[in-house]
């Protein structure tokens, strides 16, 4: 499974539009880029997940770049229980590994 | 539907003890992976289990770890002999099918904090 890159930790303020980078340069054409978060020990959440096109749910936006290099995820309105780790992971589904392997991932701390 | 159950939430054990923990599945998973987070740190996977086999344990240390998911009961991850170095929190997933067949979700529990004194 590719690799991904993120900046270790974001700020933002309470109800701006949290944007949140992820870099996967190798990714191959059949991988997937999905979304986790980890608010402050709790377990991990699933956010989004896609492929090539744009997704959108309840809980955020996954843009992804023509050439799948890159994506952001983005959350409209960010609040403070929006404040957690936010992790990029690039796997394939068909015939790639049965784990989630989990970086270090972007710790975002929305402020007041 | 109730999540993705562990317990115990919190274990204290002296170094040289066995911990036992333990996570119940969502309702009509039988898919169980456990991650353990060491303080400060990444989640790192541990063993990927599907009903009354092992699939992968390769981040299993090879040493005092053990896994099962019984055909009846809730999957549980064994540590004997604990040292200082097992306190972590020790996260538990289930999904429906297997990864590569579905979209890629695992439902998360809460985790259990083992504190080896």
């Amino acid at each position: 499974d590719a690799k991904t890159t993120q900046p270790p930790s974001m700020d933002c303020a309470e109800g701006r539009a949290a944007n949140l980078p992820c870099n996967h340069s190798t990714i191959s054409g059949n991988e997937y880029v999905y979304w986790y978060r980890q608010i402050h020990s709790q377990g991990p959440q699933y956010i989004i997940h896609g492929l090539k096109n744009n997704e959108t749910n309840e809980m955020a936006s996954l843009i992804i770049t023509e050439d799948r290099k890159s994506s952001t995820l983005i959350l409209p309105h960010a609040t403070l229980r929006d404040t957690a780790v936010y992790y990029c992971i690039v796997r394939r589904p068909q015939g790639g590994s049965e784990k989630l392997v989990f970086g270090k991932g972007t710790k975002l701390t929305v402020n007041p | 539907n109730a999540g993705v159950m562990q317990n115990p939430r919190h274990l204290v054990r002296r170094r040289g003890q066995e911990a036992r923990l333990r996570c119940s599945p969502m309702k009509g998973h039988s898919h169980v992976y456990w991650y353990r987070q060491l303080p400060e740190e990444g989640l790192k996977f541990m063993v990927y289990l599907q009903k009354e086999n092992i699939i992968d344990e390769s981040g299993m240390p090879k040493e005092r770890f053990s896994a099962e998911f019984p055909k009846e009961g809730p999957s549980i991850l064994r540590i004997q002999q604990v040292v200082r170095g097992d306190s972590a929190a020790y996260f538990c997933a289930s999904s429906p099918r297997e990864l590569r067949s579905n979209t890629g979700e695992l439902f998360f529990g809460e985790g259990s904090r083992l504190t080896v004194l």
